[in-house]
C-alpha cells in the first residue's frame, strides 16, 4: 500500500514566523502535490513537483514555496505566516503524469 | 477554467438504502476523474478512478459512471451502512497532472 505521511497533524505558529511542512512518500512515486483545504472553497492546489528539484505553480502560490531535494521528500514553506494561511494541508504523491493520487493525513495549521 | 459542482451538498438516508452522488464539470476536455472519501479531520481516500475513455468503475458497492461528453459523473452507493458516513470529493484531471475539486457531498447514513 502507498503512504504518505505527514510530519505533523496539528501545528500552532505565531503570525510572521517561518513555517515547514514535510511530505514523505513510500512507493518511489514521480509527482508530489501541496494542496490546501477551506470550508466553501474546497481543495487548491498550491505547487507541485514532477521530479527531484522540480516545481510547479498551483492555483494559489503566493506566499508559499516548496523544496524537493529527494524524490520521496516534498516540504511546503511559508516564509512568513499570516493569520489567512490558517487552513488545512494535504500532501499527495501519484506514480506519474495522470495517475490515481494519494493523500497523506492532513496537517491543521493555525496562524494566530 | 475548469469548475467542478457535487450536489447536493449534504445528504442524509437511512441504511440499507442505494444512493447516487452527483459530480458535474464544465469543461470536457478532461484526462480521468477520481471519487475520493474523506472522514472528518482526516485525508482523502482514493476510491475510484475513470480514465475518459472509459464509462464506469466498480469497487465493491460502488459504481462510478463517467459522461464526458455532457460533463457529469455519479457515485453509485448500494446498500449503503453507517461506516459509508463521510465526505465523497469528486476531482478531474487536466493538464499538468492538475486535479480540480468539487466541493464534496456529506453523506450520513442512519441507523
Amino acid at each position: 500500500d502507498v503512504k504518505v505521511t505527514q510530519s505533523s497533524r496539528y501545528l500552532v505558529k505565531r503570525t510572521g514566523e517561518k513555517v515547514f511542512l514535510e511530505c514523505v512518500q513510500d512507493m518511489d512515486h514521480e509527482n508530489m502535490f501541496w494542496y490546501r483545504q477551506d470550508p466553501g472553497l474546497g481543495l487548491r492546489l498550491i505547487y507541485f513537483s514532477y521530479d527531484v528539484k522540480m516545481k510547479e505553480k498551483g492555483d494559489i502560490p503566493e506566499g508559499y514555496s516548496v523544496s524537493r531535494e529527494k524524490k520521496e521528500r516534498f516540504s511546503l514553506i511559508l516564509e512568513s505566516a499570516s493569520t489567512n494561511q490558517t487552513s488545512m494541508y494535504l500532501c499527495a504523491s501519484s506514480l506519474e503524469g495522470l495517475d490515481e493520487q494519494y493523500f497523506g493525513p492532513g496537517t491543521r495549521l493555525t496562524v494566530t | 477554467k475548469q469548475e467542478v459542482t457535487q450536489i447536493p451538498a449534504a445528504l442524509s438516508v437511512p441504511e440499507g438504502e442505494n444512493l447516487v452522488l452527483n459530480c458535474s464539470f464544465t469543461d470536457s476536455a478532461i484526462y480521468n476523474l477520481q471519487w475520493f472519501r474523506q472522514d472528518p479531520g482526516k485525508g482523502l481516500t482514493s476510491l475510484l478512478l475513470i480514465q475518459s475513455s472509459q464509462r464506469e468503475q466498480t469497487s465493491g458497492r460502488l459504481n462510478a459512471s463517467l459522461d464526458k461528453s455532457s460533463g457529469r459523473s455519479t457515485l453509485y452507493i448500494a446498500a449503503s451502512q453507517p461506516g459509508d458516513s463521510a465526505t465523497y470529493l469528486c476531482a478531474v484531471a487536466g493538464t499538468a497532472s492538475k486535479l480540480t475539486f468539487g466541493t464534496g457531498t456529506r453523506l450520513q447514513v442512519t441507523l
